[in-house]
């Protein structure tokens, strides 16, 4: 079946410190991975999404590339803000199926001043 | 501006009082999704519709019904709560076709006692 499994938290760092929150996933085909966001107290809100091999996505200084040898999708930011603090999930949507994605548990990232 | 609104944000009820948690959303998706968040779970697909008159269940449709009369409104009925359907909802729209990009309502904390 298909599955999304992520670091588990919580993850906390400084300010200006390097991020990265792995993803690992098992899809059958070539499914469409995505990172979604949820701040405090909202609702998720995505934050990049890739929808093939080697593909990279990037937003708001995030970045993630698409490894289909490795089936992962990393998630990685080279200097963090105390505004990143958030609880972040990887997700798929798997190859013609449509319906649904399918979530990671996600992780939840402090960012200390 | 484009988005997916949910009623109410919070609801406190008491087992077996039937209750509906509006969703709506104002850009002409086909898709609809709930899902329920809970510690240590991520989110679970409840149900969702494909369109007008067409629904599916998801991973954990039981406890649950949905209707889809018109496009922009997907309620969610719990006939008869159970504490163990305290949870976080979220409601999610988006197109067909494409990368499947969700997106995501504010989402309703419902505790049932």
């Amino acid at each position: 079946g298909n599955s999304v499994t992520q670091m588990e938290g919580p993850v906390t760092l400084s300010e200006e410190a390097f991020l990265t929150i792995n993803c690992t996933y098992t899809a059958t085909g070539y499914p469409s991975l995505f990172w979604y966001v949820q701040y405090p107290g909202e609702g998720l809100q995505l934050l990049l999404k890739a929808t093939k091999a080697d593909d990279k996505g990037s937003n708001k200084g995030f970045e993630a590339t698409y490894r289909k040898e490795t089936t992962s999708f990393h998630l990685e930011k080279g200097s963090v803000q105390v505004s990143d603090s958030a609880v972040y999930f990887c997700a798929l949507t798997p190859k013609g199926g449509s319906e649904k994605l399918v979530f990671g548990k996600g992780t939840k990232l402090t960012v200390n001043p | 501006e484009a988005q997916v609104t949910q009623n109410p944000r919070y609801l406190i009820t008491v087992t077996g009082k039937k209750l509906t948690v509006t969703c709506s959303q104002n850009m002409n998706h086909e898709y609809m999704s709930w899902y329920r968040q809970d510690p240590g779970l991520g989110l679970r697909q409840i149900y969702y519709s494909m369109n007008v008159e067409v629904t599916d269940k998801g991973d954990v449709p039981e406890g649950y019904k949905v209707s889809r009369k018109e496009k922009r409104n997907f309620p969610l009925i719990l006939e008869s709560p159970s504490p163990n359907q305290t949870s976080l909802y979220f409601c999610a729209s988006w197109r067909s076709g494409g990368t499947y990009e969700q997106y995501f309502g504010p989402g309703t904390r419902l505790t049932v006692t």
